[in-house]
């Protein structure tokens, strides 16, 4: 299985901060990496696919780049509905979730 | 509008089984890729399994490869997830998930149901 591996497991930031979140990828996954977020009892909620693709509906504050194996998550002004949790997920062979970044209120 | 309603969970004894159900609704079932994604409670996401559009290609995560099955049935437009040979590490919140793209098998996760909780215990 291809693992991907997210940093910083957690995250404390205030609104209107720029925060930044990685992943990297086992091996080369081309640009099969998108993004999500999910906020508690929630189900996970699509950002960003294929690397850099932003979902429809979703603010363009949000920005994924990357590709091969080194990939971000960048949001440019936080807002305090950007508070939740987020996870990269590779879909290059079957699919593999990120360990998660819990991103907080500072 | 997409709709997606999983049933099934429930307790059950280490070494059982379990049907999962996700019925579907709100888009041509047959033209899109669905998953099963699971995450422990408290913690992170688990890709379980998926299956093309099709229903001849199936893909699993080596924690469960030879004991979970997925199939659909696209007359009822339900996705099922058979779960054999149950573990405790097998307890968790499973999810059933549509893929993005019609045709694309991608396993990019747009729509999400709202989850049932799988607990497997003595």
């Amino acid at each position: 299985d291809i693992q991907v591996t997210q940093s910083p497991s957690s995250l404390s930031a205030s609104v209107g901060d720029r925060v930044t979140i990685t992943c990297r990828a086992s091996q080369s996954i081309s640009d099969f990496l998108n993004w999500y977020q999910q906020k508690p009892g929630k189900a996970p909620k699509l950002l960003i696919y294929s690397a850099s693709n932003l979902q429809s509906g979703v603010p363009s504050r949000f920005r994924g780049s990357g590709s091969g194996t080194d990939f971000t998550l960048t949001i440019s002004s936080l807002q305090v509905e950007d508070f939740a949790t987020y996870y990269c997920q590779q879909s290059y062979s079957g699919a593999t979730f990120g360990q998660g970044t819990v991103l907080e209120i500072k | 509008e997409v709709q997606l309603l999983e049933s099934g969970g429930g307790l059950v004894q280490p070494g059982g089984s379990l049907r999962l159900s996700c019925a579907a609704s709100g888009f041509t079932f047959s033209t899109f890729a669905m998953s099963w994604v699971r995450q422990t409670p408290g913690k992170g996401l688990e890709w379980v399994s998926g299956i093309g559009g099709g229903g001849d290609r199936t893909s699993y995560a080596d924690s469960v490869k030879g004991r979970f099955a997925i199939s659909r049935d696209k007359s009822k437009n339900i996705l099922y997830l058979q779960m054999n040979r149950l573990r405790v590490e097998d307890t968790a919140v499973y999810y059933c998930a549509k893929d993005q793209a019609d045709h694309d098998d991608s396993w990019t996760l747009e729509y999400w149901g709202q989850g049932t909780l799988v607990t497997v215990s003595s």
